[in-house]
């Protein structure tokens, strides 16, 4: 299982809003480390959606954005398109003893309706 | 234009050995955070290593011991040298940019390069 959680699956009709949780804990998300989102295409590498919490990439249509409180993040996409669909990953950092490391959610697979 | 290109996948059989390269262009390796992230077929994303632009190295525990990240600053290439392949190791394995450690993401994905581990 991830060390970050998401929910499997989403959906949405077009022009719909739908949010995507990411659950972490005190060692990662909680400890104030930022959250990044990806979006992948189906048989494509994964895109920066989202960097730092909440800021776009240039590109990266207004549409998306993200926020992080406590322990959690959210990935947010509001007007839904088709050109959504995709799967959606969030990232950050877990602190452990043996040192500093990159984690992903397992993933929340976006449906448009 | 800034760009990373994976090369050296393939099918090797169990306990072998694969070395993978990452060819950057546009940008410099040694400059930013390089990671390794793979992807088993129908799975998320997952981590596996990542060298600092200071040249520190580090390892998910799942492939600690086997596998060693590295770059030639020459060639302006990442490489990723798989020993003791398993089963479990069978993936899309992409090269990423990170140009600012735990603030800006991964910005810069190569295409992914495909390892299959079978017999």
């Amino acid at each position: 299982q991830s060390v970050l959680t998401q929910p499997p699956s989403v959906s949405g009709a077009p022009g719909q809003r739908v949010t995507i949780s990411c659950t972490g804990s005190s060692s990662n998300i909680g400890a104030g480390y930022d959250v990044h989102w990806y979006q992948q295409l189906p048989g494509t590498a994964p895109k920066l959606l989202i960097y730092g919490n909440s800021n776009r990439p240039s590109g990266v249509p207004d549409r998306f954005s993200g926020s992080k409180s406590g322990t959690s993040a959210s990935l947010a996409i509001s007007g839904l398109q088709a050109e959504d669909e995709a799967d959606y990953y969030c990232q950050s950092y877990d602190s452990s003893l043996s040192g500093l490391y990159v984690v992903f959610g397992g993933g929340t697979k976006l449906t448009v309706l | 234009e800034v760009q990373l290109v994976e090369s050296g996948g393939g099918l090797i059989q169990p306990g072998g050995s694969l070395r993978l390269s990452c060819a950057a262009s546009g940008f410099t390796v040694s400059s930013n955070y390089m990671s390794w992230v793979r992807q088993a077929p129908g799975k998320g994303l997952e981590w596996v290593s990542v060298i600092y632009s200071g040249g520190s190295t580090y390892y998910a525990d799942s492939v600690k011991g086997r596998f060693t990240i590295s770059r030639d600053n020459s060639k302006n290439t990442l490489y990723l040298q798989m020993n003791s392949l398993r089963a479990e190791d069978t993936a899309v394995y992409y090269c990423a940019r990170e140009g600012q450690w735990l603030v800006s993401g991964m910005d810069v994905w190569g295409q992914g390069t495909t390892v299959t581990v079978s017999s």
